[in-house]
């Protein structure tokens, strides 16, 4: 059974930094790309970053370009999502999730991250 | 880019068949067949129901079906169930659509 679970969310202040962490098991990991999606309170889902699956290649929405680094660690099973120079329009449940051809096919149970001071 | 546009809510009677649409620009569809549905219960995570347009994951009810015709794409559940109220939202490659909340009357 795919499992992708997320954590290191948590209350951050405004410019500060947070790393997201996703642990996959169940399948094998390195030959799926992997995406983070988040959804703001109340809100619909936003794509925020997707990475091949050697890592050569990382994708982001306009907004997060510069400010987020998508990662991966094939020999751990994980993937991570470095955020920094947060906002308050940051604020929001980021989900894990496996890429197949643009098909988001299973994703973790999702990290709040609430930016505020 | 702005995302897809949705109906914000859309309701039906159970028994019933529903459609929600999802409308983008010829950009937006770029011509492939991306297309994905997602369900989502509150305070949980999102599903895949539909994907490639109107290919159903293993395990997905045939009561749901997809569509796609120009610009916009449609999914479409048949025989309405109380399970089915959830809030649906539509893909194309990596752009999400508004999200569409189905009420089951």
């Amino acid at each position: 059974e795919v499992q992708l679970v997320e954590s290191g969310g948590g209350l951050v202040q405004p410019g500060g930094s947070l790393r997201l962490s996703c642990a996959a098991s169940g399948f094998s990991f390195s030959p799926y790309w992997m995406s983070w999606v988040r959804q703001a309170p109340g809100k619909g889902l936003e794509w925020v970053a997707t990475i091949q699956g050697d890592g050569s290649e990382s994708y982001y929405v306009d907004s997060v370009n510069r400010r987020f680094t998508i990662s991966r660690d094939n020999a751990k099973n994980s993937l991570y999502l470095q955020m920094d120079s947060l906002r308050a329009e940051d604020t929001a449940v980021y989900y894990c999730a496996r890429e197949d051809w643009y098909r988001f096919d299973s994703w973790g149970q999702g990290t709040l991250v609430t930016v505020s001071s | 880019q702005s995302a897809l546009t949705q109906p914000a809510s859309v309701s039906g009677s159970p028994g019933q068949s529903i459609t929600i649409s999802c409308t983008g620009t010829s950009s937006d569809f770029g011509g492939d067949n991306y297309i994905s549905w997602y369900k989502q219960y509150p305070g949980t995570a999102p599903k895949v129901v539909i994907y490639d347009v109107n290919k159903r994951p293993s395990g997905v009810s045939n009561r749901f079906s997809g569509s796609k015709s120009g610009n916009t794409a449609s999914l479409t559940i048949s025989g309405l169930q109380a399970e089915d109220e959830a809030d649906y939202y539509c893909s194309s490659r990596r752009l999400f659509g508004g999200g569409t909340k189905l009420t089951v009357l």
